[in-house]
């Protein structure tokens, strides 16, 4: 089955700084990659995804890369705020499937 | 749109109990649904994928016997944890996805299980 690993597990920067999240898998066959967003105690949010059709996706201070022949995928925040201090999770999924997640990784962003 | 519900938020039982947990999607029709567990610090553990009307698939070590889900609607799908013990205090979340070939899921506000 599809493996997922996810690093760093924790990240500090100071507010105004980029965050750079990247993971791996291990099924060539996955062609969906979301990153999901989870604060303490609730749910996940999707806040960005992309499809192996692309190898980068942006949305406003979010971006996405995708290196298919590498296996690999990275989120990019740009101009952090305090607010986007949460734990964050990639996944991979082939088709419509299950989604493997990965570890997750906490971002804490100072002021 | 795209918003799921779960309710439970919180329940506290006691060990010998069963739980039942109800996740619907409020705005659209759930295909399929899954149901997660999640340890404190830790990932998303997919326990099954339940289809409307046909029987849930489970994950490799998940007890079907005890972990029991039914997704009798395309709007509902219930987990019940059969005779709980404290080793069941977990987060429970769904998702739910609105089509065979729709790939976002959209995720439940969890459910908090303390079994003592």
């Amino acid at each position: 089955g599809e493996n997922v690993e996810q690093h760093p597990s924790t990240l500090s920067v100071q507010e105004g700084d980029s965050a750079v999240i990247k993971c791996t898998y291990s099924d060539s066959a996955s062609n969906y990659f979301p990153w999901y967003k989870q604060e303490l105690g609730k749910r996940p949010q999707l806040i960005i995804d992309i499809r192996s059709n692309v190898g980068e996706k942006k949305d406003q201070r979010i971006a996405v890369t995708l290196n298919k022949t590498a296996k690999h995928f990275s989120l990019h925040i740009t101009e952090t705020q305090p607010e986007d201090s949460a734990v964050y999770f990639c996944a991979a999924s082939k088709d419509a499937s299950k989604l493997t997640f990965g570890t997750g990784t906490r971002l804490q962003v100072t002021l | 749109g795209a918003v799921v519900s779960q309710h439970p938020s919180r329940v506290i039982c006691k060990s010998g109990t069963s739980v039942k947990i109800e996740c619907r999607s409020l705005d659209f029709q759930a295909t399929t649904m899954f149901w997660y567990r999640q340890f404190p610090k830790q990932s998303l553990m997919l326990m099954a994928t339940s289809n409307e009307g046909s029987k849930a698939t489970y994950e490799q070590g998940v007890e079907k016997d005890k972990f029991l889900i039914n997704h009798a609607s395309l709007t509902l799908s219930t987990l019940t944890v059969t005779s709980a013990h404290p080793e069941d205090s977990s987060f429970y979340i769904c998702s739910a996805r609105s089509g065979l070939v729709e790939k976002t899921q959209y995720f439940g506000p969890g459910t908090r299980l303390l079994v003592l």
